[in-house]
């Protein structure tokens, strides 16, 4: 069974550019959640989508959107980088279905350097 | 707002030892907790999940514990292996599948 998987795993970018991360979650998962990991603040919450609804958010500027499509697959946007969004963009898959959080399993991630 | 945190940052231990990683929570009202295990430049791979309602998880040489009213899990690892090097992180849930993490702690196992 695949797991999760995220493309690109690597991308440079130049401050102003905006970037599109996106997320294969395992099949059958329908809910996909995003995570910012930074050496400074560790992973952090972004946002989280289930049949194509964002059920919750993080607290991120509005710099940072998502979206989820028919088939579970979700992108991330960043638009307008800044050097702080440098990261490592992290994807979470999860069977489950209700409001309660289920195991997640995580990709492994695309690293966005912004120069 | 919930807080997690681990304790040690960092731990080294000669290969072979049994070894117990701290995690500690501010709110106790969680759904689970969950251990992650993270290799240098990769992704989250998880190790074990406690359900609220459960006291503790075993996996292999691997057994979680938790205690909600303390907000406390810990992790034991037994007779622990060089490739057990990594970053150790855990993680609880308030529902919507939101994780609030800790910093990890960085464990190196040598041989």
């Amino acid at each position: 069974k695949a797991g999760v998987t995220q493309t690109p795993r690597y991308l440079i970018k130049t401050r102003g550019q905006q970037v599109t991360l996106s997320c294969s979650p395992i099949s059958g998962h329908r809910s996909v959640s995003w995570y910012q990991q930074t050496p400074g603040q560790g992973l952090q919450f972004l946002f989280e989508y289930f049949s194509e609804t964002q059920r919750n958010k993080g607290n991120f500027p509005g710099r940072f959107s998502g979206r989820q499509f028919s088939n579970s697959r979700s992108e991330m946007n960043v638009s307008t980088l800044e050097l702080g969004d440098s990261a490592l963009y992290l994807c979470a898959s999860s069977l489950s279905s209700g409001s309660l959080t289920g195991e997640l399993f995580f990709g492994e991630g695309s690293r966005l350097t912004v120069l | 707002k919930q807080e997690v945190a681990q304790i040690p940052a960092a731990l080294s231990v000669p290969e072979g030892e049994n070894l117990v990683l701290n995690c500690s929570f501010t709110d106790s009202a969680i759904y689970n907790l969950q251990w992650f295990r993270q290799d240098p430049g990769k992704g989250l791979t998880s190790l074990l999940l406690i359900q609220s309602s459960q006291r503790e998880q075993t996996s292999g040489r691997l057994n979680a514990s938790l205690d909600k009213s303390s907000g406390r899990s810990t992790l034991y690892i037994a007779a622990s292996q060089p490739g057990d090097s990594a970053t150790y992180l855990c993680a609880v849930s308030q529902g919507a599948q939101k994780l609030v993490f800790g910093q990890g702690t960085r464990l190196t196992i040598n041989p």
